[in-house]
């Protein structure tokens, strides 16, 4: 298995554009985990979904943050309009629900720097 | 509300020297702990975990972590450090919603070894 496919891995913007991350989960995993990770503020939940249906989004910071999951392969971010406090590594993780292992496997991040 | 206390946010040890990592957390049911590594522009990896049975548990690169109900502590351990273990070191416990479960993650701890 390939793991869990983040895209892009890095991404410069300017203030006020549209940026969209991508994530495709393990296949065969039903929940999927959005994070950011910051020096400033550590390792933050974003928004997670099972089988397709957010089900916390209480760590999406704003209204400028949406998230969606369209099928069970398939997940974005989506930032607009972004700010430079947007700044962060964004990190996809996918795991089996229910599970005996509770083992969530993260992709390999995407880098987002907002000038 | 559960949550999750790494005091040392940096930890600087010799080669071969012994390391401890403490964790602490707060929760007022039962929970399943973890903790994960992340090294140098990676995702976080599983490292080892607590979910019921023996309170010692091992990884397969030398670390082990004791479940200490009393205490509500979690610490990772190694009793001889590598070079190759500088990374930062993320404590978890889970916390279950609906049938699914998060994470709720520590600030983290950078684990710097130096020759």
């Amino acid at each position: 298995d390939a793991g869990v496919i983040q895209s892009p891995r890095h991404e410069v913007t300017e203030m006020g554009q549209e940026v969209t991350l991508r994530c495709k989960p393990i296949s065969g995993h039903n929940s999927l985990f959005w994070y950011r990770q910051t020096m400033m503020r550590g390792l933050e939940l974003l928004i997670y979904f099972n089988n397709n249906v957010p089900i916390d989004d209480s760590g999406m910071p704003e209204d400028r943050f949406s998230a969606k999951m369209p099928n069970a392969s398939f997940s974005t971010l989506k930032i607009q309009p972004s700010e430079p406090r947007d700044s962060a590594v964004y990190f996809c993780a996918s795991t089996s629900t229910p599970t005996s292992s509770y083992e969530q496997y993260f992709g390999p991040g995407t880098r987002l720097t907002v000038t | 509300a559960q949550s999750v206390t790494q005091l040392d946010s940096q930890v600087p040890v010799f080669e071969e020297a012994p390391v401890e990592l403490r964790c602490n957390y707060s929760s007022s049911v039962s929970v399943y702990l973890f903790w994960y590594v992340q090294y140098p522009n990676q995702g976080l990896q599983l490292l080892l975990k607590y979910l019921s049975g023996s309170t010692l548990v091992e990884s397969i690169n030398g670390f082990e972590a004791e479940f200490n109900k009393s205490q509500t502590s979690f610490h990772l351990r190694k009793p001889s450090v590598h070079i190759s273990d500088t990374a930062e070191y993320f404590c978890a416990v889970t916390l279950t919603t609906s049938g699914t479960y998060k994470y709720i993650f520590g600030t983290g701890t950078r684990l710097k070894v130096l020759a």
